[in-house]
């Protein structure tokens, strides 16, 4: 079946340093992929999000390339704030939109300043 | 704009008590309903979604059941809460080819 594999963490950054999230997925056929991020006491918003293969998402300083080749969907930002305290969740759909999302475990960040 | 309301924020219910849950859709028609829930170090994991009204499908077995009794209202229920009900229960829904949309989420802890 589908999956998601992502860096659980927790992490902890200064704030400016770079960030990597790395997601790797599973998935039948050609699945739409997708960062969702939560932050403290309120539900998931979509990030960014590819649905074919090459494509960059990006959005708030954070992008993502769907790589086919390597099944992975990292997410980057090159200097962090602290404001981007929050949990990302990478997530994909077979069904070519956002319905029915597998999710990931998600993965804790806090940016000190 | 479209809206998604979910409540309450928290709740603490003893085991073997029911659970209503209730999450409405604002701004927008007939659009696709969920249940996720976000268990500590599991992740989101889809429970119940829903199509159309009186038209739900489980995702996995549970404990839990889900309504939709009108066409922008999505109800999460229980007879009788168990310990592992726990968790954090978010309502989303979707148009389609748009991106999921989740409410605030609500706090269950079962003791």
């Amino acid at each position: 079946g589908n999956s998601v594999t992502q860096m659980e963490g927790p992490v902890t950054l200064s704030e400016e340093a770079f960030l990597t999230i790395n997601c790797t997925y599973t998935a039948t056929g050609y699945p739409s992929l997708f960062w969702y991020v939560q932050y403290p006491g309120e539900g998931l918003q979509l990030l960014l999000k590819a649905t074919k293969a090459d494509d960059k998402g990006s959005n708030k300083g954070f992008e993502a390339t769907y790589r086919k080749e390597t099944t992975s969907f990292h997410l980057e930002k090159g200097s962090v704030q602290v404001s981007d305290s929050a949990v990302y969740f990478c997530a994909l759909s077979s069904q070519g939109g956002s319905e029915k999302l597998v999710f990931g475990k998600g993965m804790k960040l806090t940016v000190n300043p | 704009s479209q809206t998604i309301h979910q409540w309450p924020a928290t709740l603490v219910q003893p085991v073997g008590s029911p659970l209503s849950l209730e999450c409405t859709v604002e701004g927008t028609s007939n659009p696709n309903l969920y249940w996720y829930r976000q268990a500590a170090g599991r992740g989101l994991q889809l429970l119940f979604y829903s199509v159309g009204i009186g038209q739900i499908s489980s995702e996995v077995p549970q404990n839990l059941s889900a309504s939709r009794p009108q066409d922008r209202q999505f109800i999460l229920s229980s007879k009788k809460l168990l310990l592992s009900d726990s968790g954090f229960y978010l309502c989303a829904w979707s148009r389609a080819g748009s991106p999921l949309h989740f409410g605030n989420g609500t706090r269950l802890t079962v003791t």
